[in-house]
């Protein structure tokens, strides 16, 4: 089963507006970290935001939240007032202690490709 | 502070051969990890060494290896390249390797085998 689920391979949004980007995930470990990047074209991962599970409250950082519904296992990303740079490759990742080995260790999904028109 | 920087950018090389790639970390991090990215299977995890310690193994075949220095630079190296092993290999560092720790990425190495 996939750990991390990306279910949209990409998206298109106006300049200015805002935008929901899914993640789901599937873990047995009760203590684990989501994490959301950002890969432009160049190819270096740029960290945007964390959330912790037992984070009470929803984390944000600038334009962009986390909305983290965790009995749904949910940790959509949202920007708002979309910018023509943030155009890009956005993955979904979670870190979890593995069953097998008991460490720890960053799965990621396989990324929305979002285009921001003008 | 300086970010995670990788050596080279870019490689060509031929199958058979062996290559192998640099990661010096964001200074004061300790744990650097190694992941591949292709088209076809998208990011995965090769391997986290912490502390000069492999923490953490990927499932990729023993052609695959590693190693950390004491200052915490990372080499990863590919024996008897084959052409799927073609790809974008990013190297990320973090100050631990707890739940909570982000790992921050380097530009990444592009290698493409012929």
């Amino acid at each position: 089963a996939q750990k991390i689920t990306q279910t949209q391979p990409g998206m298109f949004v106006q300049e200015k507006e805002a935008v929901t980007l899914d993640c789901t995930y599937d873990t047995s470990d009760p203590s684990y970290g989501l994490f959301w990047y950002k890969q432009p074209s160049s190819g270096e991962m740029i960290f945007l935001i964390y959330q912790g599970s037992y984070d009470q409250q929803n984390a944000t950082e600038g334009r962009y939240s986390l909305n983290f519904q965790k009995a749904r296992k949910s940790a959509n990303l949202v920007i708002s007032a979309s910018q023509l740079g943030d155009s890009a490759m956005y993955f979904c990742a979670m870190r979890e202690q593995l069953m097998d080995t008991g460490r720890r260790a960053l799965t990621f999904g396989s990324g929305t490709r979002l285009q921001v028109q003008p | 502070k300086a970010g995670v920087t990788q050596t080279p950018r870019y490689l060509i090389k031929t199958r058979g051969q062996q290559v192998t790639l640099s990661c010096s970390p964001i200074s004061g991090h300790r744990s650097v990890s190694w992941y591949q990215q292709t088209p076809g299977q998208g990011l995965q995890f090769l391997f986290e060494y912490f502390s000069e310690t492999q923490r953490n193994k990927g499932n990729f075949p023993g052609r695959f290896s590693g190693r950390q220095f004491s200052n915490s630079r990372s080499e990863m190296n590919v024996s008897t390249l084959e052409l799927g092993d073609s790809a974008l290999y990013l190297c990320a560092s973090s100050a631990t390797s707890g739940r909570a720790d982000t790992q921050y990425f380097g530009p990444g190495t592009r290698l493409t085998v012929l």
